[in-house]
């Protein structure tokens, strides 16, 4: 099993959707969750911290769930400007600062 | 500006040769990192360092070599020993490598071809 798993897609959507991704993790005693979002040939660049309480951005909410251990992104009144790649990522425990990133969930959404 | 260069965008390597990746950072960050990237895979760690003259291996260190003799500098050299170097290769600092959670900011990538 994969550390963190994620549907890799492509999602396509119409402008104004709301969508989720999910993903899950395999270390029950896994830290730290984030969002990040890579546009196509670009670096990673981060969207979101996921808290344990869930956080809103904008349209954007993050939500952890540690019992099923899967966190998603959920992207109301999707933009064109949307379509990207996201990255989960988990920073595992006793392992300081380091990450384990998901192969990606790639969006595109469509006029 | 602040933030992290790498340099060249693009590389191209022949059979047999090294190639040194650079990346420079001015963030003032002590942690940097090198990940690597295949088509529709996450990123794997090859190497970071915490502090300067440290650095430790990552998943996927072998074929690889590191130096982090400048606070502001973590070049990446592919070696003739990496059998299958072909990948987008990103750098990135955070300001330490020890405590869980920091933000990882990421430099604009390089993209190493095999001729």
């Amino acid at each position: 099993r994969k550390e963190v798993e994620q549907d890799p897609g492509p999602f396509n959507v119409p402008e104004g959707a709301t969508v989720a991704f999910n993903c899950t993790y395999s270390n029950s005693a896994s830290q730290s969750f984030f969002w990040y979002r890579q546009d196509c040939r670009k670096e990673p660049k981060l969207l979101m911290s996921v808290y344990s309480s869930g956080n809103e951005d904008g349209r954007f909410t993050a939500q952890l769930n540690r019992a099923s251990q899967y966190i998603s992104l959920l992207i109301r009144d999707s933009k064109l400007s949307d379509s990207a790649t996201y990255l989960c990522v988990v920073n595992p425990p006793n392992a300081g600062n380091m990450l384990t990133f998901g192969g990606g969930t790639r969006l595109m959404v469509k006029p | 500006d602040g933030g992290i260069t790498q340099s060249p965008k693009y590389l191209f390597r022949k059979e047999g040769q090294n190639v040194t990746l650079s990346c420079e950072q001015n963030l003032n960050h002590d942690a940097m990192y090198w990940y690597r990237q295949d088509p529709g895979q996450g990123l794997r760690l090859i190497y970071y360092s915490q502090i300067v003259n440290d650095f430790q291996k990552g998943d996927i260190a072998e074929g690889y070599s590191v130096s982090r003799e400048k606070k502001e500098s973590f070049p990446l050299t592919v070696t003739s020993a990496q059998k299958n170097p072909t990948a987008f290769y990103l750098c990135a600092s955070s300001i330490s490598a020890g405590l869980a959670g920091e933000t990882q900011y990421f430099g604009p990538g390089t993209r190493l071809l095999v001729l």
